[in-house]
């Protein structure tokens, strides 16, 4: 099957962790893409890369790292930088920049 | 950066009834995407329309680029239909190309 899948689902981290939430995706795309939601909101922007080894930062990109060593990979670190780490985090990918994009499942994260 | 205003913000409707949901724009866009989160947060992609009318069963789209707006038509509602529902554009050029920016969504609510 196709898609983008994200893990773990749940994930639960006291304050001044670093923790690493994981994307995969098998559909070819070059570009992929981190999101961040919260309660009662649109999403915003995390980062963003459009080809492997290449990655460009969103609009609230304070706290948190990425890398694109593979076309299918795009890890997101949240650091203890990261003020209010608490949220939902969506994954997406599209062909390449500005086609449609898709999103994966999410990961929920609950710093404590 | 571009502006996205959806409305109304919640839709209570009964079983059977139809809707229409809003999203203006605050410039010029290339494509626009409807979406639908489920209770879970999944984002399921409705439809991708830049301009023109679209349908997909029981939903349909309409996007008028010129004068900056998209419609989302949901007939028959059903309570499956639940959840809320983001219209996004990308950023055109500059920094961030291809970076969706999303309404705050409707709240749809069908009862049985």
């Amino acid at each position: 099957d196709g898609g983008i899948t994200q893990s773990p689902k749940y994930l639960f981290r006291k304050e001044g962790q670093n923790v690493t939430l994981s994307c995969e995706q098998n559909l070819n795309h070059d570009a992929m893409y981190w999101y961040r939601q919260d309660p009662g909101q649109g999403l915003r922007l995390i980062y963003y890369s459009q080809i492997v080894n290449d990655f460009q930062k969103g609009d609230i990109a304070e706290g948190y790292s990425v890398s694109r060593e593979k076309k299918e990979s795009f890890p997101l670190t949240v650091t203890s930088a990261q003020k209010n780490p608490t949220a939902f985090y969506l994954c997406a990918s599209s062909i390449s920049t500005g086609d449609e994009q898709y999103f994966g499942p999410g990961t929920r994260l609950t710093v404590t | 950066g571009i502006q996205v205003e959806q409305s109304p913000p919640d839709l209570i409707l009964q079983e059977g009834a139809n809707s229409t949901l809003r999203c203006n724009f605050s410039d010029s866009v290339n494509n626009l995407q409807w979406f639908h989160q489920n209770p879970w947060g999944q984002l399921i992609n409705l439809f991708y329309i830049p301009s023109g009318t679209k349908q997909n069963g029981r939903l349909s789209a309409t996007t008028v680029a010129t004068e900056r707006y998209s419609l989302l038509y949901i007939s028959s509602s059903q309570t499956t239909d639940s959840g809320v529902y983001f219209c996004a554009v990308p950023n055109a050029g500059g920094t961030s190309y291809g970076k969706l920016t999303f309404g705050q969504g409707t709240i749809l609510t069908v009862h049985p």
